[in-house]
């Protein structure tokens, strides 16, 4: 049973650029959720996607954006990076309560 | 928001010695998920326990959900068990709100 995959593994990006990470959630799971993690501090919620449409959001600008397919995967898409937006960026599937994190998508703003 | 303090924010052992982490959550919440984040950045899911006692292997968890607390033990740490361990607390809509981790290296 695969579990949750994200594409790719690292990014190198440039400031004003746009970017777009993939998720794939662990099979039977509807709702998948984004989060950013800084260096040194926690996850922070970004948004999730339930049934092809966006239930919560966190505190994040309009520049962040996703989109959920029939399938239950997942993308989401920064515009306009700023050297800020250099993170870990991390998946979460859940059937329910219970979320299962992918291994992260390492991006970098420069 | 809901905020998540855990302590201590780093801890040192010896292999084999054991410990206890600790997490506070400032209001109520639906559930409470602990992770370990291995060095590659992966977080792996330790416990689901809104409340209660559960143990698995060498590791156990214990929410008080009236008191808004919740401790991880670590008995005979290995230095595999070295990385950052997160709380995790859903509060609304299953969205989670995590504590800053504690960083726990484990020397043989």
């Amino acid at each position: 049973d695969a579990g949750v995959t994200q594409s790719p593994t690292h990014l190198i990006k440039t400031r004003g650029q746009q970017v777009t990470l993939r998720c794939s959630p662990k099979s039977g799971h509807d709702t998948v959720s984004w989060y950013q993690q800084a260096l040194g501090q926690g996850p922070q919620f970004i948004f999730q996607y339930y049934e092809e449409e966006e239930r919560q959001r966190g505190n994040f600008p309009d520049r962040f954006s996703g989109h959920q397919f029939p399938n239950y995967s997942s993308e989401l898409n920064v515009n306009a990076l700023l050297l800020g937006d250099s993170a870990l960026y991390l998946c979460a599937s859940s059937l329910g309560s219970e979320q299962y994190f992918g291994p992260g998508t390492r991006l970098t703003v420069t | 928001g809901i905020q998540v303090e855990q302590s201590p924010p780093d801890l040192i052992l010896q292999e084999g010695a054991n410990s206890t982490l600790r997490c506070n959550f400032s209001d109520s919440v639906n559930n409470l998920q602990w992770f370990h984040q291995n060095p590659w950045g992966q977080l792996i899911n330790l416990f689901y326990i809104p409340s209660g006692t559960k143990q698995n292997g060498r590791l156990s968890a214990t929410t008080v959900a009236t008191e808004r607390y919740s401790l991880l033990y670590i008995s005979s740490s290995q230095t595999t068990d070295s990385g950052v361990y997160f709380c995790a607390v859903e509060t609304s809509g299953s969205r989670l709100t995590f504590g800053e981790g504690t960083q726990l290296t484990v020397n043989p």
